[in-house]
């Protein structure tokens, strides 16, 4: 069964660089799937932020093109999230997640991490 | 604001059925795509609910039901138990729009 689990600092500075990492267990990067992140502002709904497949192909949410950017370590099984000139509204609780691209649907989920963008 | 809407809450007592709307556009869930949803218990993972508007995964008691019709769609839960109390998150695909992937904005189910 595949596990993610998230991992990075919880803070971040404004105007700073917000990265973010997923370590997957249970199931292999390249076997398929995209690989992604969702997020969830307080008080507000999810977010989605950008989905990858490990050979490169990318898609990411229009809001956020010029400031995301998502890379896959297919040695680590890991992947990596870096948001860009971080501000307060960047403030979220941070998912890992899989994402099958035939159906549209995330079918696994991290636990979360909250980043906070605060001087 | 969410392109998916969903009532903040719905509560029930135990045992009970209740049932959380998510209304979308001619974009979206008019358009034909599915719906999916999603549950999340307090300080656990969110969790694959429904997939395809009506199908449960692996796992997934039948208590939880799924449908939809034109813009919009719904989970049901009945025979509602204290372990259900969470938020539900439905999410569709927008054809309308760049973004791809759209959300409600997640609807607490609280247990009487």
């Amino acid at each position: 069964q595949v596990h993610l689990q998230e991992s990075g600092p919880g803070l971040a500075k404004p105007s700073e660089t917000l990265t973010l990492s997923c370590d997957v267990s249970g199931y292999s990067i390249t076997r398929g799937y995209y690989w992604g992140w969702i997020r969830q502002p307080p008080g507000k709904g999810l977010e989605w932020v950008i989905h990858m497949y490990h050979r490169g192909s990318t898609y990411d949410n229009p809001s956020l093109t010029s400031r995301v950017t998502m890379s896959i370590d297919t040695s680590k099984n890991q992947f990596s999230l870096s948001l860009r000139s971080v501000t307060a509204a960047d403030t979220a609780v941070y998912y890992c997640v899989r994402f099958d691209m035939n159906k549209v649907v995330f079918d696994s989920w991290g636990q979360g991490a909250l980043v906070t963008v605060s001087s | 604001q969410s392109a998916l809407t969903q009532p903040p809450s719905v509560s029930g007592a135990p045992g009970q059925r209740v049932t959380i709307s998510c209304t979308g556009s001619s974009s979206n869930i008019g358009a034909g795509f599915d719906v999916h949803w999603y549950q999340r218990r307090p300080g656990e993972a969110p969790k694959l609910l429904i997939y395809d508007n009506t199908n449960r995964p692996s796992g997934v008691p039948d208590r939880f039901s799924g449908s939809k019709s034109g813009a919009s769609a719904s989970l049901a839960i009945t025979g509602l138990q204290a372990e259900d109390e969470a938020d539900y998150f439905c999410q569709s695909y927008d054809g309308g729009l760049s973004l791809h992937v759209v959300f409600g904005g997640g609807t607490k189910v609280i247990v009487l």
